[in-house]
């Protein structure tokens, strides 16, 4: 199986900072990778796929890039909004696996 | 529009099969490139990945759960079913449906059903 790994596990920052999320993948995935956020009681919700296809509707302050084995999500300023867990997924091959995501807060 | 919804006992007694429901609207399962998956979550835990079915029958499950889930569609119906037979308290989650397209991830996702294994 390949293995997502994601850090940090939690993030505290301010309104307006920068936030990245690293997740690596434990063998080579391409370019097979999406991320997702997810808010307490509700089902994930995509942000980007093929690791840095941004999904119609998300803000654009949301990005990701690169390939392989290590990924990154970026928001550009975070908002009170982007408060949440992201998780990334790889599905290069079966079984499909996701990180243990990341918690984001603000400071 | 896409939409998924899960439906099935919220309540199962160990060792008992658990059969969940996904029905779906917005697209067919007869389409080209068109798959269902079924994540699941345990509270307060990170998600996990069961099973997937395409319009071309090809099925995928996780094969940590060692052959306890069956993945089937009725494409007239719009719905796809699993089954996980020999519940155990630690399968307690919610479990989701969701929808993709083949050389994506998982785009459209209902909201969840909880179920507990509980005597």
């Amino acid at each position: 199986d390949i293995q997502m790994t994601q850090s940090p596990s939690t993030l505290s920052a301010s309104v307006g900072d920068r936030v990245t999320i690293t997740c690596r993948a434990s063998q080579s995935i391409e370019n097979w990778l999406a991320w997702y956020q997810q808010k307490p009681g509700k089902a994930p919700n995509v942000l980007i796929q093929k690791a840095s296809s941004l999904e119609s509707g998300v803000p654009s302050r949301f990005s990701g890039s690169g390939s392989g084995t290590e990924f990154t999500l970026s928001i550009s300023s975070l908002q009170t909004d982007d408060i949440a867990t992201y998780y990334c997924q790889q599905y290069h091959s079966y079984p499909w696996t996701f990180g243990q995501g990341t918690k984001v807060e603000i400071k | 529009q896409i939409t998924l919804k899960e439906s099935g006992p919220t309540l199962v007694k160990p060792t008992q099969t658990l059969t969940l429901t996904c029905t779906f609207s917005g697209f067919s399962l007869s389409t080209a490139g068109v798959g269902v998956a079924w994540i699941r979550q345990p509270p307060g835990k990170a998600l996990e990945w069961l099973a997937v079915t395409h319009w071309n029958d090809a099925n995928h499950n996780t094969p940590s759960l060692k052959n306890r889930l069956t993945i089937t569609k009725d494409t007239s119906k719009n719905q796809v079913v699993l089954t996980m037979t020999n519940m155990d308290p630690v399968d307690t989650a919610t479990y989701f449906c969701a929808h993709r397209l083949v050389w994506m991830g998982l785009n459209y996702w209902g909201q969840g059903i909880l179920v507990t294994v509980s005597s």
